[in-house]
């Protein structure tokens, strides 16, 4: 079964940076857009940002563009985000999210369990 | 990028029909056939159970449906089960290539 595990979230401080992974196993990585996609405490899904399977197109959210910088290592099968001057507003949890093919248009089909990113005053 | 327009909460008994609206605009919803559907229940990932506006993935049940007319999504849920009491997300593809969630909508079976 295809498997998103994400890693490195955490509290986070007014300004501070935080790069988040999400290892992806059981399908051929490379060949498959994806996706981060986060959720604040009781709030709705907010895309963020998608990746080709050749990391040669990227596509951001205007909330994060500038600060957000989304990329992939597809010799280790990992997908990453580099988070830049968090603030408040980036609370949430974050998941990982592939499509079925190499299309940012694509659904998702498979979603991680996600990382909390907490803000801490 | 707005996001798409749910109504928060929608409730139905069990066996009734419920339908979830999704409206966008006509970069958006109106655009596209690329409207996805996605159920979650709580502490959990979201699970795809309607992907291009009508198609249902290998395993979902034929109780959900989903349709569109102009900018606005739709999702149906027949024959209301207690285990459909989640949040529902709609998302569409929008022809500036981003992708947009709606708010949510929180389904409560009576």
């Amino acid at each position: 079964d295809v498997q998103l595990v994400e890693s490195g979230g955490g509290l986070i401080q007014p300004g501070e940076s935080l790069r988040l992974s999400c290892a992806a196993s059981e399908f051929t990585f490379s060949t498959y857009a994806l996706s981060w996609v986060r959720q604040a405490p009781g709030k709705g899904l907010e895309w963020v940002s998608g990746i080709s399977g050749n990391g040669g197109s990227t596509y951001y959210a205007d909330s994060v563009r500038g600060r957000f910088f989304i990329s992939r290592d597809n010799s280790e099968n990992t997908l990453y985000l580099q988070m830049n001057n968090l603030g408040p507003e980036d609370t949430a949890v974050y998941f990982c999210a592939k499509s079925p093919g190499d299309y940012n248009h694509y659904y998702f089909d498979h979603w991680g369990q996600g990382t909390p990113v907490t803000f801490s005053s | 990028q707005s996001a798409l327009t749910q109504p928060a909460s929608v409730s139905g008994s069990p066996g009734q029909s419920i339908t979830i609206s999704c409206t966008g605009i006509s970069s958006d919803v109106g655009a596209q056939r690329y409207v996805s559907w996605y159920q979650q229940h709580p502490g959990k990932a979201p699970k795809l159970i309607i992907y291009d506006v009508t198609n249902r993935p290998s395993g979902v049940s034929n109780r959900f449906s989903g349709s569109k007319s102009g900018n606005t999504a739709s999702l149906t849920i027949s024959g209301l089960q207690a285990q459909d009491e989640a949040d529902y997300h709609c998302r569409s593809y929008t022809s500036i290539n981003t992708l947009v969630f709606g708010g949510g909508t929180k389904l409560t079976v009576l």
